[in-house]
C-alpha cells in the first residue's frame, strides 16, 4: 500500500514561514492535496493539484511537489493558521492521507 | 454554494450495521466530474478514507474496509449513503461526507466537506 509521511508537529513564530512536508514514493507523479483542520471543525481544502489555491484561501498558502516530497508553505504565518494539516494523494484507486501535522504558532 | 449534511444514529451497538446518509444541497449529485466520498476520523486521530461513489452507482472502497462497506446513491433525493457492518469500538469516529473532484489520472480531492457526525460504538 502507498504511504504518505508527515512530521507530527511544526512550530513557527508569527510572521515567519512554516513548511510542512509530505513524503511518498515518487510523489511528484501524483497530484498532492492539502487540507487544514482546526479543532472541532471539518477539514478545509487549501491546496489541490500540488499548488492550486481554491477561492477564498489566502495567498500566504502555497504548495510544491518534487521528487518524493510535497510541501505546503505558509508565508507570514498568522495565529489563525494554527491547525492540523493533512496531505492527500491518489494511488492505485485508493485515496491516501498523510498522518497529519500540527502547526503551532508560538 | 454546495453543502453536504450527514445524518444517522450517534450510537451503534457492537456487531450492528451503521447507516449514514449525506444530503447534498445547492447543487446536483448528478455531476459528471464528481464522485461523492465518505471519510472518518477516530478521536484524536487522522483522516481515513472509507470509499467513494459516482451518481451512476459506481464505487471504489478502501481495501481495508471493503468487506464491510456498502455505498449507494439516490439521485431523486440528491443523497448518497454508507453502510458499515460488524461495527466495533474501533469504528468509533466522526464520519464526514464530501464532494470528490476527479481530474486526470491522479487528481482526486475533496471539497467541500460536511460538518461530520460522531458515531460511537457501545453497548
Amino acid at each position: 500500500s502507498y504511504d504518505l509521511t508527515q512530521p507530527p508537529s511544526v512550530s513557527v513564530s508569527p510572521g515567519q514561514t512554516a513548511s510542512i512536508t509530505c513524503s511518498g514514493e515518487n510523489l511528484e507523479s501524483k497530484w498532492a492535496t492539502w487540507y487544514q483542520q482546526k479543532p472541532g471543525q471539518s477539514p478545509v481544502l487549501v491546496i489541490y493539484k500540488d499548488r492550486e489555491r481554491p477561492s477564498g484561501i489566502p495567498e500566504r498558502f502555497s504548495g510544491s511537489n518534487s521528487g518524493n516530497t510535497a510541501t505546503l508553505t505558509i508565508s507570514g504565518t498568522q495565529a489563525m493558521d494554527e491547525a492540523d494539516y493533512y496531505c492527500q494523494a491518489w494511488d492505485s484507486s485508493t485515496v491516501v492521507f498523510g498522518g497529519g501535522t500540527r502547526v503551532t504558532v508560538l | 454554494q454546495l453543502q453536504l449534511q450527514e445524518s444517522g444514529p450517534g450510537l451503534v451497538k457492537p456487531s450492528e450495521t451503521l447507516s449514514l446518509t449525506c444530503t447534498v444541497s445547492g447543487g446536483s449529485i448528478r455531476s459528471s466530474s464528481n464522485y461523492w466520498g465518505w471519510i472518518r476520523q477516530a478521536p484524536g486521530k487522522g483522516l481515513e478514507w472509507i470509499g467513494s461513489i459516482y451518481y451512476s452507482g459506481s464505487t471504489y472502497y478502501n481495501l481495508s474496509l471493503k468487506s464491510r462497506v456498502t455505498m449507494s446513491v439516490d439521485t431523486s433525493k440528491n443523497q448518497f449513503s454508507l453502510k458499515l457492518s460488524s461495527m466495533t469500538a474501533a469504528d468509533t469516529a466522526v464520519y464526514y461526507c464530501a464532494r470528490q473532484f476527479i481530474v486526470g489520472q491522479t487528481g482526486r480531492w475533496f471539497d467541500p466537506w460536511g460538518q461530520g457526525t460522531l458515531v460511537t460504538v457501545s453497548s
